[in-house]
């Protein structure tokens, strides 16, 4: 059980294009989803906190208006990088957390990898 | 400065030996300690939670001491399928356990 995907698992997309990033809960629900960056040989990063059905938690530093995210649901949060520039090439990983029955371990993505050319 | 450093590596260690691994961390708040485990272009994967009495799982073995806010994981015999990076993480107090990761220290195991 706690299993999350991601979809897509890697994308190329061209400069000034958006990008939407999706990240479901397939076993559990999800009361919590957090979006983490990294970038080459650097830590993750934590981006923002999402809980379903309120706005999203931003960190210092992280654009909410260029990283939009949705938690409509329990088992899905997308994150949509608009406008992306070659500087938001990274890896984008999700992860998600119960709160419950899985206490407040959170069970990460497989990752997404976005290269902007 | 960082909140978690570690010292990024690599250890090239031979199959069978032991290696061990510090972090420290800044924030004195700071509530829960992991060891994740990452393997190239992959997620992170819990290893094990670190506690203040030390905790063992086979072949590793992780220790806190919270008066020098200092971390350690030790791995004894390693295989060559230890070969990956280890991530320090802390999570940080308020909030809901936010975590905080260190660059990672990599280990390549070589027969």
């Amino acid at each position: 059980g706690a299993v999350v995907s991601q979809h897509p698992s890697w994308v190329i997309c061209k400069s000034g294009t958006s990008v939407k990033i999706e990240c479901r809960s397939l076993d559990f629900q999800a009361t919590t989803m957090f979006w983490y960056r990294q970038f080459p040989k650097q830590s993750l990063m934590l981006m923002a906190t999402s809980n379903e059905g309120s706005k999203a938690t931003y960190e210092q530093g992280v654009e909410k208006d260029k990283f939009l995210i949705n938690h409509a649901s329990l088992t899905l949060s997308t994150l949509t990088v608009t406008s992306a520039h070659p500087e938001d090439s990274s890896f984008y990983i999700c992860s998600a957390a119960s709160g419950t029955r899985l206490g407040n371990e959170q069970f990460f993505g497989p990752g997404t990898r976005l290269t902007v050319l | 400065r960082k909140e978690v450093e570690q010292d990024p590596g690599p250890f090239n260690v031979p199959e069978g030996a032991t290696v061990a691994f510090n972090c420290t961390y800044s924030n004195s708040a700071s509530q829960s300690f992991f060891w994740y485990r990452q393997d190239c272009r992959k997620e992170p994967k819990l290893l094990m939670s670190v506690y203040s009495s030390g905790n063992e799982d086979g072949r590793f073995t992780a220790q806190l001491n919270r008066a020098s806010q200092y971390i350690s994981l030790l791995i004894r015999d390693s295989k060559l399928s230890d070969s990956a990076t280890y991530l320090c993480v802390v999570t940080r107090s308020g909030g809901y356990n936010k975590l905080i990761f260190g660059a990672g220290t990599r280990l390549a195991v070589h027969p």
